[in-house]
């Protein structure tokens, strides 16, 4: 079955380091996103990807970026890690076409001390 | 830039109730997707419905059931005789023609008790 994978699940790290979230998806979608999951904010788009070599900047992405050099990967990572960057990370995919509903990972949950 | 509204923060209701949760949603697109979406305490997110802006024809599937209205632009959602499965977080989210990404709401918490 198509699925699509994130990892690590959860992880913990110090400020200042750079930090690489994989995300994985055997549908062979076109559409590519990051969201991240806070309290009283739903869920906000960080990068999304149209396709390969394709990256866009979303609502919150400061201190992230994204690279697109396969369909399968789009790994997101945190430059220099904050602690405000704490969160629960979702990567999702879809197919390029209107009123698709998105395919999401098991997300990551991402803690900076 | 569209916006998605979920003013109820938390629900929670007695098992057998029927829930409603409120979305509003701002676009300037006339062309529109609308989704509800639900997280169970296990993390994960799952697809519910959708609905295309222009079919406001109401639907009922199983125990859910929504209510679109373009006129006051809102996309409710009704869990009918509800269980305690359905405890969860349920979020609306919206997508405009030719553009993929997903805006969401806050998210609207139900705890559903036996």
């Amino acid at each position: 079955d198509a699925e699509i994978t994130q990892s690590p699940r959860h992880k913990i790290t110090e400020t200042g380091r750079q930090v690489t979230l994989a995300c994985h998806q055997t549908w062979n979608h076109n559409n590519m996103f990051w969201y991240r999951q806070d309290l009283g904010h739903g869920l906000r788009l960080i990068h999304y990807s149209y396709g390969v070599q394709d990256t866009n900047k979303g609502e919150v992405s400061d201190g992230y970026s994204v690279s697109r050099s396969n369909t399968e990967d789009l790994p997101l990572t945190l430059e220099s890690a904050a602690s405000s960057q704490t969160s629960v990370y979702f990567c999702a995919s879809s197919e390029s076409r209107d009123s698709t509903e998105a395919f999401f990972g098991q997300g990551t949950r991402l803690t900076v001390v | 830039a569209q916006k998605v509204t979920q003013a109820q923060t938390e629900i929670s209701v007695v098992e057998k109730e029927d829930v409603t949760l409120d979305c509003v949603y701002e676009t300037r697109d006339t062309t529109y997707y609308l989704f509800w979406y639900k997280q169970p305490p296990s993390g994960e997110l799952v697809f519910l419905i959708r609905r295309n802006s222009f079919d406001e024809q109401n639907e009922i599937s199983g125990r859910y059931s929504w209510n679109f209205q373009k006129s006051t632009s809102s996309f409710n959602f009704t869990i009918t005789a509800s269980q305690v499965v359905d405890s969860a977080v349920y979020f609306c989210a919206l997508s405009e023609v030719n553009d993929y990404k997903l805006s969401f709401g806050a998210g609207t918490t139900v705890t559903v008790r036996a």
